[in-house]
């Protein structure tokens, strides 16, 4: 069974400096995806990067950047110049298919962020 | 212009009572999803339809009983409400178009059962 483990439960950065997220998964599949998402105290889970197993460049949006290591079965998230809009839950999810057009996501149990003024 | 919605937000009941959330989404997405969220936020899967569906059925007492009129709507009925009901459950709908996957999800029904 595939499991996802985020080890750090709880983390704070300051203002501007950057802060790096753990996530590790455990697999057998070779063909997967797996997601960093974001819950604020309004409690919205919001998408903030994926990342294509079958992709060997880590993927970046904005501030937000991967290291995917497939053969480690890591993908922690670095967030630069970390915002008080940052103060959130962070949870990896790994995605697998179940069927032709449905998918199964696993999440890891979340890393509370706080960011410091 | 909300892309899943879910009624109620928030939800406080007596236990024994019978319940339902309500989810719909406006993407046109095939697949949906419900998550129960508890106290420690772990997130986890309870079911999954795909187009009317039935595809995921996780360890989910059979008090809890999911309906899925057409493929915008993923309702959750909760019979016999216990204390350990208690919880933030999530609406998620998905589709893989040109290799997407991501999930969009619901505000999320906060149920409180005393």
């Amino acid at each position: 069974a595939q499991t996802v483990t985020q080890s750090q439960p709880e983390m704070s950065v300051q203002e501007a400096e950057t802060v790096t997220l753990s996530c590790t998964y455990d697999t057998s599949e070779s063909n997967y995806y797996l997601f960093w998402y974001k819950q604020p105290p309004s409690r919205q889970m919001i998408l903030v990067i994926r990342q294509e197993a079958y992709k060997q460049q880590n993927a970046t949006e904005n501030r937000f950047s991967v290291n995917f290591q497939k053969a480690a079965k890591s993908f922690s998230l670095k967030i630069s110049d970390s915002q008080l809009g940052d103060t959130a839950m962070y949870f990896c999810a790994f995605m697998k298919q179940v069927t032709s057009g449905t998918y199964k996501y696993i999440f890891g149990t979340g890393t509370r962020l706080k960011v410091l003024a | 212009d909300t892309a899943v919605s879910q009624t109620p937000k928030y939800l406080v009941t007596q236990m024994g009572n019978d319940k339902s959330i309500k989810c719909e989404q406006n993407l046109g997405h095939d697949t949906m999803y419900w998550y129960k969220q508890d106290s420690k936020k772990f997130l986890k899967i309870m079911f999954s339809y795909n187009n009317k569906e039935l595809i995921i059925n996780e360890t989910v007492p059979n008090r809890f009983s999911p309906k899925s009129p057409d493929k915008a709507h993923l309702n959750l009925h909760i019979n016999s409400l216990e204390l350990g009901d208690s919880a933030v459950y999530f609406c998620a709908s998905s589709q893989a178009v040109k290799y997407v996957y991501e999930q969009y999800f619901g505000p999320g029904t906060r149920l409180t059962v005393t």
